[in-house]
């Protein structure tokens, strides 16, 4: 089952900040984030894991409420690169069992 | 530089044909991913394979098939029974430790007509 991802879009002023929301039905194992650009392959952000482990990216944070099963990344200062679509993709609980399954996305719109 | 490729970036078929797209990756990375990608669904997951010679469907296998002879090598077919074929597909592999970034393909977009 696909996680919730809200809001489906949003458009910025450069150097505003935007939170994008994941949520999930399951008990979740570990959140991950990918920005996608048009036309482009999708690009690592971050990995959240159960437990408090984070990886990825220096410029862009996110939290993981594992009670909630939800996931939030926060890009604060937004640049004009920051513009694309933002997917999150979840593990069920029990461990990596490699099976990532992703919400339908937020388009993220950072305007002059 | 490693990475992954997919072949061919434009396909067209006529209906009812099957029809394979190629996934090959240089990053030896044992597992391996294929989502189906249309406007307004995001990313979702076909079929997916932690080892040689072994995948497992995810969901939306139906009229897909996957084969995974080789460590470098995840082709998908897309069979006459799949009922709406056209769209973006990307291929993807990870690092055998789970929970590792996914590395994306740039996609092959398949017209069926």
């Amino acid at each position: 089952q696909q996680p919730v991802q809200s809001p489906q879009a949003v458009i910025l002023r450069e150097g505003e900040d935007a939170v994008i929301n994941c949520s999930s039905s399951k008990a979740l194992y570990s959140v991950h984030w990918y920005r996608q650009k048009h036309g482009e392959a999708p690009v690592f952000l971050m990995i959240l894991l159960k437990g408090g482990e984070q990886k990825g990216h220096e410029k862009i944070s996110a939290s993981f409420n594992e009670k909630k099963q939800q996931s939030s990344l926060y890009l604060t200062a937004s640049q004009l690169s920051y513009s694309g679509t933002y997917f999150c993709g979840t593990e069920g609980s029990g461990g990596s069992n490699y099976k990532l399954t992703f919400g339908k996305g937020t388009l993220l719109t950072v305007n002059p | 530089d490693g990475g992954i490729t997919q072949s061919p970036k434009y396909l067209f078929r006529k209906e009812g044909q099957n029809v394979t797209l190629s996934c090959e990756q240089n990053l030896n990375h044992d597992a391996m991913y294929w989502y189906r990608q249309d406007p307004g669904q995001g990313l979702r997951l076909i079929y997916y394979s932690q080892i040689v010679n072994d995948f497992q469907k995810g969901d939306i296998a139906e009229g897909y098939s996957v084969s995974r002879e080789k460590k470098e090598s995840f082709p998908l077919t897309v069979t006459s029974a799949q009922k709406n074929p056209t769209a973006f597909y990307l291929c993807a592999s990870m690092r055998a430790q789970g929970s590792s970034p996914l590395h994306f393909g740039n996609g092959t977009r398949l017209t069926v007509t």
